[in-house]
């Protein structure tokens, strides 16, 4: 597609519920990003793909936190056993190259009751 | 410490003024990007503009100009005769390790007719 699409876009998630959030990059990009965007504040990194190697998984917040990219393309980030403090709009970029100029989808907004 | 500080939280203009939101950023590493994104209330992070470190040219783009100095850490953005339609969160990004993106808290700019 014409850019990064994140569904749902919107998801409300009783306490200890898993969730699952998907992220279509941009066809062709090898990097794709995980971010985590608590109200009032600015993004936070979570996790790294390149292709379909996890590069970097170091912001991911607890063990409760997974992320798979199994083809290289769509990616999956899982969240089991949700809490209240994991309600925030979660953010997926993809990039063409290292150190290029990311493309962000729209985000997921998990609320979690 | 790899750090963006945001030290204006919210600023506001009234329409046809000039504004300049202020980026300071730490980081060890000799090689290093900053970039600006734009949120509008849709959520999407929107590029602006991407710099390298090892060049220090200033950049206009349209009534957008970037003026960035390695002596003082510092990646500022100014909109020139500023418009209703620039309200929005603009956010300063550092990317460092080719892959490890740290950005600031934000500052809110809210244009007034």
């Amino acid at each position: 597609g014409a850019g990064v699409s994140q569904s749902p876009r919107y998801k409300v998630a009783k306490r200890g519920q898993d969730v699952a959030l998907r992220c279509d990059p941009i066809s062709g990009h090898v990097s794709l990003f995980w971010y985590q965007q608590a109200l009032g504040q600015g993004p936070e990194f979570l996790t790294y793909f390149q292709n379909e190697a996890q590069l970097d998984k170091s912001g991911l917040p607890s063990d409760r936190f997974f992320a798979e990219r199994p083809e290289g393309s769509v990616s999956t980030l899982k969240i089991q056993r949700t809490q209240q403090e994991d309600s925030a709009v979660y953010l997926c970029a993809s990039s063409p190259r290292i150190a290029g100029g990311y493309t962000f989808g729209s985000g997921t907004r998990l609320t979690v009751v | 410490a790899q750090k963006v500080t945001q030290a204006q939280t919210e600023i506001s203009v009234v329409e046809k003024e000039d504004v300049t939101l202020d980026c300071v950023y730490e980081t060890r590493d000799t090689t290093y990007y900053l970039f600006w994104y734009k949120q509008p209330p849709s959520g999407e992070l929107v590029f602006l503009i991407r710099r390298n470190s090892f060049d220090e040219q200033n950049e206009i783009s349209g009534r957008y100009s970037w003026n960035f100095q390695k002596s003082t850490s510092s990646f500022n953005f100014t909109i020139t005769a500023s418009q209703v339609v620039d309200s929005a969160v603009y956010f300063c990004a550092l990317l460092y390790n080719n892959n490890d993106m740290r950005f600031g808290a934000g500052t809110r700019l809210t244009v007034k007719p």
